[in-house]
């Protein structure tokens, strides 16, 4: 099974600020099973990112993915205050179709 | 408006089952697969599994193999989730949420809708 580790566990930054979080497999994942998703307090994850790199229906453009094989990244160019949240990352090419530990972005 | 809604929270006993509903409404309920996920408090997320509306083939984690069954009944637009000899470590919230699959079965867009989630206490 593909075990996906993410870092930072958290990420302290300012509102304006670019966020850049890693998400690594351990073995390669095919880009178009790869996805991000963004999770607030209370409420159920929304789909940012799908096939590496496509931002999902609504999802502003200052969020974007990107990697291959092993390696990828979700940035987020300046941070709006709805932004601060945790951050997951989903291969869903092959089972199980594990998650990733989660990034929490916090105010810093 | 495309949406999953999730029945209501629950509490059981240890030992015991608990049946999660799912009703899809503003698509084509048969077009999309349905995933289900749980997330204890304060922890991440952790895929349970996936059914397909048409073949009604499903996929288990290894982890929920023997203690999970998911149905459909496609002429409500409905999928459910039941899990069975139940434990504390079991309380958690449910997702349910669809994703739409290509003719090779490959997801395309991962999990793009999602239910609102189900709470379930397991608890003597």
């Amino acid at each position: 099974e593909i075990v996906l580790t993410q870092s930072p566990g958290t990420l302290s930054l300012s509102p304006g600020e670019r966020a850049t979080l890693s998400c690594r497999a351990s073995q390669s994942v095919t880009s178009s099973y790869l996805g991000w998703y963004q999770q607030k307090p209370g409420q159920a994850p929304r789909l940012l990112i799908y096939g590496a790199s496509s931002r999902a229906t609504g999802i502003p453009d200052r969020f974007s993915g990107s990697g291959s094989g092993t390696d990828f990244t979700l940035t987020i160019s300046r941070l709006e205050p709805e932004d601060f949240a945790v951050y997951y990352c989903q291969q869903y090419g092959y089972t199980p179709l594990h998650f990733g530990g989660g990034t929490k972005v916090e105010i810093k | 408006h495309v949406q999953l809604v999730q029945s209501g929270a629950e509490v059981k006993k240890p030992g015991a089952s608990v049946k999660v509903s799912c009703k899809a409404s503003g698509y084509t309920f048969t077009s999309y697969d349905m995933n289900w996920v749980r997330q204890a408090t304060g922890q991440g997320l952790e895929w349970i599994g996936w059914m397909n509306p048409n073949s009604r083939n499903t996929g288990y984690a290894q982890k929920f193999q023997g203690r999970v069954t998911m149905t459909m009944d496609t002429s409500i637009s409905t999928a459910y989730m039941e899990l069975s000899s139940l434990r504390s470590e079991d309380t958690a919230v449910y997702y349910c949420a669809r994703a739409y699959s290509d003719r090779s079965g490959y997801y395309t867009d991962g999990f793009d809708i999602w239910g609102q989630g189900t709470m379930v206490t397991v608890s003597s």
